[in-house]
């Protein structure tokens, strides 16, 4: 079994309108970490925004922000207002267990969802 | 600037070349990591070195022989590869406990012919 779906390969979304990313997880830790990365066409994975299994408020970073939901094991990135510049690949993984070795984190990504924004 | 780097970003090679990719990071951060990523594929971990020790082999075929000689630099070095070897190989650094993987370099784009 997959341990992260994302099930929306490309989306087109309007310019300005909100969109909303797919996620999913499957885990039987109860400490994990979830993160979603950007992937321009130029190839650079950006780091956009992480939430722990612990954090109760949900993630916010400008306009990104994750709607965490533990018991659906969902982990839906949104982007509020988008710009031409939001056009990418983007990622959802995670990290499973806690981290006792320092500095050593492995994630497990998913497929990816293509997000075209349209003028 | 992410503050990871990595050269070549782009290499093609023959099936019987020996080529190496560098990857450098001046973060400070003390782990350092390979990601291959093939078409329509998942990002899959190669290899990940904490202060210079290899503590994760991803079942990696031996044609790819990874080096960390310092916490700063990570090679990935390449023999005898094959055409489905060919995909973005991108390095990785971390360095504060649970915070995950926030420092990507660009990639190399590699192509086995």
């Amino acid at each position: 079994a997959q341990k992260i779906t994302q099930t929306q390969p490309g989306m087109f979304v309007q310019e300005k309108e909100a969109v909303t990313l797919d996620c999913t997880y499957d885990t039987s830790d109860q400490s994990y970490g979830l993160f979603w990365y950007k992937q321009p066409s130029s190839g650079e994975m950006i780091f956009l925004i992480y939430q722990g299994s612990y954090d109760e408020q949900n993630a916010t970073e400008g306009r990104y922000s994750l709607n965490f939901q533990k018991a659906r094991k969902s982990a839906n990135l949104v982007i509020s207002a988008s710009q031409l510049g939001d056009s990418a690949m983007y990622f959802c993984a995670m990290r499973e267990g806690l981290t006792f070795n320092f500095g050593n984190e492995k994630l497990t990504f998913g497929t990816g969802t293509r997000l075209t924004i349209i003028p | 600037e992410t503050g990871v780097t990595q050269t070549p970003r782009h290499l093609v090679m023959g099936m019987t070349n020996k080529k190496s990719l560098k990857c450098e990071q001046h973060l400070g951060h003390n782990a350092m990591y390979w990601y291959k990523q093939s078409a329509k594929k998942p990002l899959e971990l190669m290899f990940v070195y904490n202060f210079k020790e290899q503590t994760e082999n991803n079942s990696v075929p031996s044609r790819f022989s990874p080096e960390c000689p310092n916490s700063s630099h990570l090679f990935l070095h390449l023999h005898t590869l094959q055409p489905e070897d060919s995909a973005l190989y991108l390095c990785a650094s971390s360095q504060d406990v649970g915070q995950g993987i926030r420092y990507f370099g660009p990639g190399t784009r590699l192509t086995v012919t």
